[in-house]
């Protein structure tokens, strides 16, 4: 079945910490990979989305995220949170052939301690 | 440009009461999404349309029914509320199936 799993549900890190947070997907074959992030209170907004090409991609607000194929995962980073970097996030998948589907993770939520 | 606009807010409804959510785009996407945030679960998908006229259930839509009469609306309807459904609606558009989705603020329905 196809699944996006984010292992960490809640993230706890003080201002100029590294952030790492982990996404795996389960999808046959080739697939769209996105962040997307929900600030409290607000709706989801992208973060950045692998297509094709460069499995590195940088997105806005110093967000990376690489894509490993062979390991089916796309780890969201940044080198150093900020307070204002508190916010949910989402990893979301869907097949580059799909008709309309994007699966998302649970969510892991994210707290930056001034 | 608003993007993708949904009403109401927010609503408080009793239980057994039809309940209609509003969602607009602007953006003359073809595809059109509801969604439902709830806590721990993540976003799952109620129902989708990949184009006018044409609409296909997602992972949780009993309960729920959408038409899509034209590009830009896309309205999800509760027949009878029942508390379960007590949530936050996010209704998103994309040009094509699979690409980047694009969400309205949301609609927080509490149902009692």
């Amino acid at each position: 079945a196809q699944s996006v799993s984010q292992h960490n549900h809640h993230v706890i890190l003080s201002e100029a910490a590294s952030l790492e947070l982990g996404c795996n997907y389960s999808y046959g074959g080739t697939v769209n990979l996105f962040w997307y992030v929900q600030y409290p209170g607000q709706h989801l907004q992208l973060l950045l989305k692998y297509f094709s090409g460069d499995p590195l991609v940088k997105g806005i607000k110093g967000f990376e995220a690489e894509f490993i194929k062979s390991k089916f995962s796309f780890n969201l980073r940044k080198p150093s949170v900020q307070w204002s970097d508190t916010a949910e996030y989402f990893c979301a998948a869907g097949r580059r052939d799909s008709s309309y589907k994007l699966i998302f993770g649970s969510g892991t939520r994210l707290l930056v301690r001034p | 440009i608003a993007g993708i606009t949904q009403a109401p807010t927010s609503q408080i409804l009793a239980a057994g009461r039809r309940m209609t959510l509003r969602c607009t785009q602007d953006m003359r996407h073809n595809a059109m999404y509801w969604y439902r945030q709830d806590l721990g679960l993540g976003l799952r998908l109620i129902h989708y349309s990949n184009t006018a006229g044409t609409t296909g259930k997602g992972e949780v839509p009993d309960g729920y029914s959408v038409s899509r009469a034209n590009t830009d609306d896309f309205p999800l309807t509760l027949a009878s509320a029942v508390p379960s459904q007590t949530s936050v609606y996010f209704c998103a558009s994309s040009q094509q199936g699979g690409s980047e989705q694009f969400f309205g603020p949301g609609t927080r329905l509490t149902v009692l």
